[in-house]
């Protein structure tokens, strides 16, 4: 079974252009989550879905980040203009039903930004 | 309250050790906790879980220990192998969404 698919594994910008991470969460799964890891802060969830739908993005550092998921099977997020400080490694996750209850959490290989 | 305090931020053991990381969370409505394990390159697997209502897991080499009224749990690996050398990570639910404590990395010398 394929896992959950992050596009691209590595991007390297440079400060100010537009970012779009793309995911394709585990078929069935109707839970899916973007984190954020940086060696300070460690593992950050920026925002999740449920059905489609965003249900929390208290996360989301600040207006230049977006997320989106049209379809079950896909979601962006996007950062513009994109900073230094966004250099991190992102993570896709997905779930049936909320992870810890009758889902576990499975997660991406990540796409590392690098900002410059 | 929407922490997760986890601790040793990087530990050392030989093989065969007991290397044991820590996590304190301070949110009462937390209801599950699960241990990450992640290698570089890789992105995190879940590798052991635990509810409030028990008080130890353990799951071959690996063991959650659990203690409700002070907020504490905590992993101690048996045994350690070289394999075994990955970063952790503590969790907490609530919400329907995991808080992650900011990970240990380890390493097993042979």
């Amino acid at each position: 079974d394929a896992g959950v698919i992050q596009s691209p594994r590595h991007e390297v910008t440079e400060m100010g252009q537009e970012v779009t991470l793309r995911c394709k969460p585990i078929s069935g799964h109707d839970y899916l989550f973007w984190y954020r890891q940086t060696m300070m802060r460690g593992l950050e969830l920026l925002i999740y879905f449920n059905n489609n739908v965003p249900i929390d993005d208290s996360g989301m550092p600040e207006d230049r980040f977006s997320a989106k998921m049209p379809n079950a099977s896909f979601s962006t997020l996007k950062i513009q203009p994109s900073e230094p400080r966004d250099s991190a490694v992102y993570f896709c996750a997905s779930s049936l039903g909320p992870p810890g209850g009758t889902g576990e959490l499975f997660f991406g290989e990540g796409s590392r930004l690098t900002v410059l | 309250q929407q922490q997760v305090k986890q601790s040793p931020q990087s530990l050392i053991v030989q093989k065969g050790g007991i290397p044991i990381i820590n996590c304190a969370y301070e949110n009462t409505a937390f209801d599950y906790f699960p241990w990450y394990q992640q290698f570089p390159g890789k992105g995190p697997a879940l590798l052991i879980a635990i509810r409030p209502d028990v008080s130890e897991k353990k799951e071959g080499r690996f063991t959650i220990s659990f203690n409700k009224s002070a907020k504490q749990f905590s992993l101690h690996i048996m045994d350690s192998q070289p394999g075994d050398s990955a970063t952790y990570f503590c969790a907490a639910r609530g919400s329907y969404k995991l808080i992650f404590g900011s990970g240990t990395r380890l390493l097993v010398r042979p």
